[in-house]
């Protein structure tokens, strides 16, 4: 299986910030990636595929990046609605996901 | 309004079986391949099972292979998981998500999810 290592595990951050969350693949996975949003009881969200293509209604505040092992997920400047935890998904081979990474509140 | 609403979770003892179902609704099931993701408790997701949109291709992860079994009824718009053989480690949201294009890619649409607990 093609493991996906996310970092960090935990980031807190204030409203207005840049985030960046990171994704690493055990192997290249070209740009079959996916990333979600997921709060608290209920479903992940889905806001990224094909590594950097918006889904359609998400924020262009969100943006996606990178290919073969390194990805990059960012917001460019975090809102409230914002927080919450996100999980990074390879498709090259069956779907694996990344451990998550949770966005508090700093 | 596109919906996708799992059934079926429960309490379940180790050894036990369970039938979940996913009913689909505002678009065309039959042209969409089909996840099962699960999630224990405090945990990460976890992909468990794909479907193609004619049920005639299917994957499965090694932790489920041979004791799960997705199914799918394209004339009721319902997706099936047979867990046979359950284990404590199977406890878990399950979600049914649809792919959004093929058999692999990212999921754009989530049901709720549905709890299946496995514990003596």
């Amino acid at each position: 299986d093609i493991q996906m290592t996310q970092s960090p595990s935990t980031l807190s951050a204030s409203i207005g910030d840049r985030v960046t969350i990171t994704c690493r693949a055990s192997q290249s996975v070209s740009d079959w990636v996916a990333w979600y949003q997921q709060k608290p009881g209920t479903a992940p969200k889905l806001l990224i595929y094909k590594a950097s293509t918006l889904q359609r209604g998400v924020s262009s505040r969100f943006s996606g990046s990178g290919s073969g092992t390194d990805f990059t997920l960012t917001i460019s400047s975090l809102q409230s609605d914002d927080f919450g935890t996100y999980h990074c998904q390879q498709y090259r081979r069956n779907p694996t996901f990344g451990q998550g990474t949770k966005v508090e509140v700093k | 309004q596109v919906h996708l609403v799992e059934s079926g979770g429960g309490v379940v003892l180790p050894g036990g079986s369970l039938r979940l179902s996913c009913a689909a609704s505002g678009f065309i099931f039959k042209t969409y391949g089909m996840y099962w993701v699960r999630q224990a408790p405090g945990k990460g997701l976890e992909w468990v099972t794909v479907i193609r949109f004619d049920g005639n291709n299917k994957d499965y992860a090694d932790s489920v292979k041979g004791r799960f079994t997705v199914s799918r009824d394209n004339s009721n718009n319902t997706l099936f998981l047979q867990m046979n053989s359950l284990r404590v480690e199977d406890t878990a949201v399950y979600y049914c998500a649809r792919v959004r294009s093929g058999t692999s890619d990212g999921a754009d649409i989530w049901g709720p999810g549905t709890m299946v607990i496995v514990s003596s």
